[in-house]
């Protein structure tokens, strides 16, 4: 089974702060992907990566960046939490040759920035 | 942009009944998937069509992508409490995913 981890599940930060939500993947997928999700809005994607070193903007990347230096582990930083980054975050991975771009995600990170 | 409109956008039903929820796009897909989530957790893989007219059981549930691989339904029959969660769909045409609205399902015991 593909298993996808986030190494918090719940976070409260202060405005300002610097924060790092880390994600591991254990299936050597070649892509990564951060989403956040908020009610009434949906999935929205923030940052992808096909690639180790490689990232490509979504469709919401202002207020954050990502990092990724091993295939398995993709990070997302915002460098300076706002209120309105209060918001779940998933992080999910796909298999590039796998022709149906199934993804499979984390259970999720639930910020709470104040 | 790809658009991907689910409907309805709430459920409530009784245990035991059925019921289908839908997912429409003007677009083409060359693939799409269904997950449900729980509240609290990320989004679980239900099941994954890739052919036009393809029809997929899961027990008790059952997908379908239309002909012309722009819209899929999914078939809850004698629904029960484990299916409540929240059902999303997305279409696959390259490695980014276009997600539907969702739908979210309560069954009342």
């Amino acid at each position: 089974d593909v298993k996808v981890t986030q190494s918090s599940r719940y976070l409260v930060k202060r405005t300002g702060e610097k924060v790092f939500l880390e994600c591991v993947q254990d299936m050597d997928h070649e892509n990564m992907f951060w989403y956040r999700q908020d009610p009434g809005l949906g999935l929205r994607l923030i940052y992808f990566s096909y690639d180790v070193k490689m990232k490509e903007k979504g469709d919401i990347p202002e207020g954050y960046s990502v990092s990724r230096e091993k295939k398995e582990r993709f990070s997302l930083i915002l460098e300076s939490a706002s209120t309105n980054q209060t918001s779940m975050y998933l992080c999910a991975s796909s298999l590039t040759t796998s022709g149906s771009y199934e993804q499979y995600f984390g259970p999720g990170t639930r910020l709470t920035v104040t | 942009t790809q658009l991907l409109e689910q409907s309805p956008q709430f459920l409530s039903i009784q245990e035991g009944e059925n019921l289908t929820v839908y997912c429409n796009s003007s677009s083409v897909f060359s693939s799409l998937q269904w997950y449900r989530q729980e509240p609290g957790e990320g989004p679980v893989l239900l099941v994954t069509v890739v052919t036009g007219g393809e029809v997929k059981k899961l027990k008790r549930l059952t997908f379908q992508f239309g002909d012309a691989r722009k819209d899929s339904s999914l078939h809850i029959t004698a629904a029960q409490p484990g299916d409540t969660g929240l059902y999303l769909c997305a279409g696959g045409g390259n490695e980014k995913l276009t997600f539907g609205t969702g739908t979210r399902l309560t069954i009342i015991p």
